[in-house]
């Protein structure tokens, strides 16, 4: 069985310095990574997705988490962080087969201060 | 392109009543899935719907069920509601059998019980 773990439960950070969001993953299968984020009050958006190919996928907004089979993790990473991106990260994973579970971590709270 | 609505946004009950929870998924797919978030507890899977017919469920007693209809909106119905029940219960689709697509989540349905 999919278990995903997010080691920091949170993270506080100043404005416009670097943040890692670790994630670390189990499966016996090949699998999909995503990260999503949630704002306060809201549901949770994709934020990225690993599905194959290159092992470093980016979103629009300046993050970017890279795939490592070999360490199963799927860290999030962002080189210069803005309050707005204070929320919280979740971490998910979905094994490629008919059993088609999205399996979430427990999540990180990144706390952005001026 | 409507996203995911699920209503309604707040919803308070008391210990024992019964809740039910609606989901519009979003036009053309057909598998609709069921989260808790509580406090504290992350994101835990609930039920799994795909064409009408409930493909998976997570851990959690018999008194959490639900129904997909045939336009694919879902409905999650919790009896015997408990305090610990408090949650916000969200919803997310995808195109069915589609295990790498990503989950698009609704705002979620803030369940009270008092």
């Amino acid at each position: 069985a999919q278990s995903v773990t997010q080691l920091d439960s949170q993270v506080p950070v100043f404005e416009e310095a670097p943040v890692e969001l670790r994630c670390n993953y189990s499966s016996s299968v090949s699998v999909y990574l995503f990260w999503y984020v949630q704002y306060p009050n809201q549901g949770l958006q994709l934020l990225l997705k690993y599905l194959s190919g290159s092992t470093l996928v980016e979103s629009i907004n300046g993050f970017e988490a890279e795939f490592n089979k070999s360490q199963t993790s799927f860290h999030l990473r962002k080189p210069s962080v803005h309050i707005s991106d204070t929320a919280e990260y979740f971490c998910a994973v979905s094994e490629n087969n008919a059993g088609n579970m999205l399996t979430f971590g427990g999540g990180t709270r990144l706390m952005v201060k001026p | 392109e409507a996203g995911v609505t699920q209503s309604p946004t707040h919803l308070i009950k008391t210990r024992g009543q019964q809740a039910t929870l609606r989901c519009s998924p979003i036009s053309g797919h057909t598998s609709v899935y069921w989260y808790q978030q509580a406090l504290g507890l992350g994101l835990q899977f609930l039920l799994w719907y795909d064409e009408g017919e409930e493909r998976n469920r997570g851990n959690f007693p018999p008194r959490f069920s639900g129904r997909q209809f045939p336009n694919y909106s879902s409905e999650l119905n919790v009896n015997a509601l408990e305090l610990e029940d408090s949650a916000l219960y969200l919803c997310a689709s995808r195109p069915g059998g589609s295990y790498n697509s990503p989950l698009h989540f609704g705002n979620g349905t803030r369940l009270t019980v008092t």
